[in-house]
């Protein structure tokens, strides 16, 4: 069974503090996203990477950054954390050439106090 | 731009009531839409990808369909373990494999 697995299920954290989320998948995927998820907004997606040390903005890229350094693993960072930036994010990897499968990880619940 | 709306928002049934769930979109070049299903709490698990309009996945009581505009997804006679939130992406040939979300509908079933 592939595997997507966020390194943090639950974290708070205080305005200002830098913040990383890490994302790890197992399948030697291509394709990784970061999506956050909030109440009636629904997933939107923040960055995604389709190589090492690739990344691409997504449509809501301000006040984070990535690093994929590894195929494997894909981190997301926030520089200065806000309050506006508690949600749910979603980590997904995607392999090409597969019958077109988006596999998720369980999420990382980040509250910004 | 992409867009998926998705509705209704919200609707409950009785157990064994079938229904259908609405996803619209509109996309500069449909690679794939993909249904999947979210538990509270929890990380989108994938049900069906579709590629092409007239296509139909089936899996236990859900059905998918996909038209030009639209897909469905049918359930029939549900039970209570069917609640849960379903969402609708598309996949654009010029997306980078990303997925634009509709922002789902969520179904609870009573007994």
């Amino acid at each position: 069974d592939v595997k997507v697995t966020q390194s943090s299920r639950y974290l708070v954290k205080r305005t200002g503090e830098k913040v990383f989320l890490e994302c790890v998948q197992d399948m030697d995927h291509e394709n990784m996203f970061w999506y956050r998820q909030d109440p009636g907004l629904g997933l939107r997606l923040i960055y995604f990477s389709y190589d090492v040390k690739m990344k691409e903005k997504g449509d809501i890229p301000e006040g984070y950054s990535v690093s994929r350094e590894k195929k494997e693993r894909f981190s997301l960072i926030l520089e200065s954390a806000s309050t506006n930036q508690t949600s749910m994010y979603l980590c997904a990897s995607f392999g090409q050439g597969e019958a077109g499968e988006l596999f998720f990880g369980e999420g990382s619940r980040l509250t910004v106090l | 731009e992409d867009q998926v709306t998705q509705s209704p928002e919200a609707l409950r049934l009785q157990e064994g009531e079938s229904s259908s769930l609405n996803c619209s979109y509109t996309v500069s070049g449909l690679r794939g839409l993909f249904w999947y299903r979210q538990d509270p709490g929890k990380g989108p698990e994938f049900l069906f990808t579709l590629y092409s309009a007239g296509e139909e996945k089936e899996k236990e009581r859900l059905k998918a369909t996909l038209t030009k505009k639209e897909s469905f997804l049918h359930i029939t006679a549900p039970k209570p373990e069917d609640s849960a939130t379903y969402l609708c992406a598309v996949q654009a040939w010029n997306s980078g494999y990303a997925l634009n979300f509709g922002k789902g509908t969520s179904l609870l079933v009573t007994p």
